[in-house]
C-alpha cells in the first residue's frame, strides 16, 4: 500500500478482554516499531523488529502486551487481560533501512472500559 | 538516558507571526533530532531532522530547526504562522550509533492554536 495501515482505527474493550491489533508496514520495509500515545503525551516506545526478529521490546509495559511479525511484514500487538491503564492510541511505524525515515500508520485508538 | 522537554505545552499565535516551539534534550552524546506534527486522528508526519553538517535545517510547510549543542536545544520556527498549522508539534530524539535501533523518545507535545 501507499503508506501504513493500521486497523481497527477504533476498539472498545471491556475490562479483562483480549485485543489484537495489526499492523500493514510498507512494502519492503524491514524496520517496524510500535508506540503506546495516551491521551495528551508524547508517544512511548515499546517495541521494535527488524524483519520477524523482534529486537528490542524494552518498552513492552507488562507480560500482559505481546507482539510479532511473523513472516516479517504484517505485525499484530496482542493485549491480554485488557486494563483501564492501557486506554490509548496504538501507533506503528515502519522504515526501509537504518537511517531512513520513519512513516507512522494513523493509529488504533483502544479504549478499555 | 535520553530525554525531551518541550517548553509550553500550550503556544497560541496569531495568523503571520512567528512561531517558535521550544525543545531541550538530555543526552551524554548529541542526538539526531527530529520535529514531528499530528493533526487531529492521525498519525506522526515527519518536519524536519538534524543527523549531522549545517545545524539550521530546512523542513516542510516553511519551518526550519536550529540544533545548538552548546544549549542542548532544537528550536523549531516558522516565520509566518498560517491557519494550517494549527496541530500538535513533537520533538523526539534518536540515538547515535551502529547498535542503536532507531527508537525515537519523544517529548511531551506542544499544540499551536492560530488566531485569525
Amino acid at each position: 500500500g501507499a503508506g501504513v495501515s493500521q486497523s481497527p482505527r477504533y476498539k472498545v474493550a471491556k475490562r479483562g478482554q483480549d485485543v489484537a491489533l495489526r499492523c500493514d508496514p510498507i512494502s519492503g520495509h524491514v524496520s517496524l516499531f510500535w508506540y503506546q500515545q495516551a491521551l495528551g503525551q508524547g508517544p512511548e516506545f515499546l517495541t521494535y523488529f527488524q524483519n520477524e526478529a523482534q529486537l528490542d521490546k524494552s518498552g513492552l509495559p507488562s507480560d500482559r502486551f505481546f507482539a510479532e511479525r511473523p513472516e516479517g511484514s504484517v505485525s499484530t500487538l496482542k493485549i491480554q487481560r485488557t486494563q483501564q491503564e492501557d486506554s490509548a492510541v496504538y501507533l506503528c511505524a515502519s522504515r526501509f533501512i537504518e537511517d531512513t525515515e520513519a512513516f507512522f500508520g494513523q493509529g488504533t485508538r483502544l479504549t478499555v472500559v | 538516558a535520553q530525554s525531551v522537554t518541550q517548553l509550553g505545552s500550550h503556544v497560541s499565535v496569531s495568523e503571520g507571526a512567528l512561531v517558535l516551539l521550544r525543545c531541550n534534550y538530555s543526552s551524554s552524546v548529541p542526538p539526531y533530532l527530529f520535529w514531528y506534527v499530528q493533526y487531529p486522528n492521525q498519525g506522526l508526519q515527519l518536519l524536519l531532522k538534524y543527523t549531522t553538517g549545517a545545524t539550521l535545517v530546512k523542513g516542510i510547510n516553511g519551518f526550519e530547526a536550529e540544533f545548538k549543542k552548546s544549549e542542548t536545544s532544537f528550536h523549531l520556527t516558522k516565520p509566518s504562522a498560517h491557519m494550517s498549522d494549527a496541530a500538535e508539534y513533537f520533538c523526539a530524539v534518536s540515538a547515535r550509533g551502529s547498535s542503536n535501533t532507531g527508537k525515537l523518545i519523544f517529548g511531551q507535545g506542544t499544540t499551536l492554536q492560530v488566531k485569525p
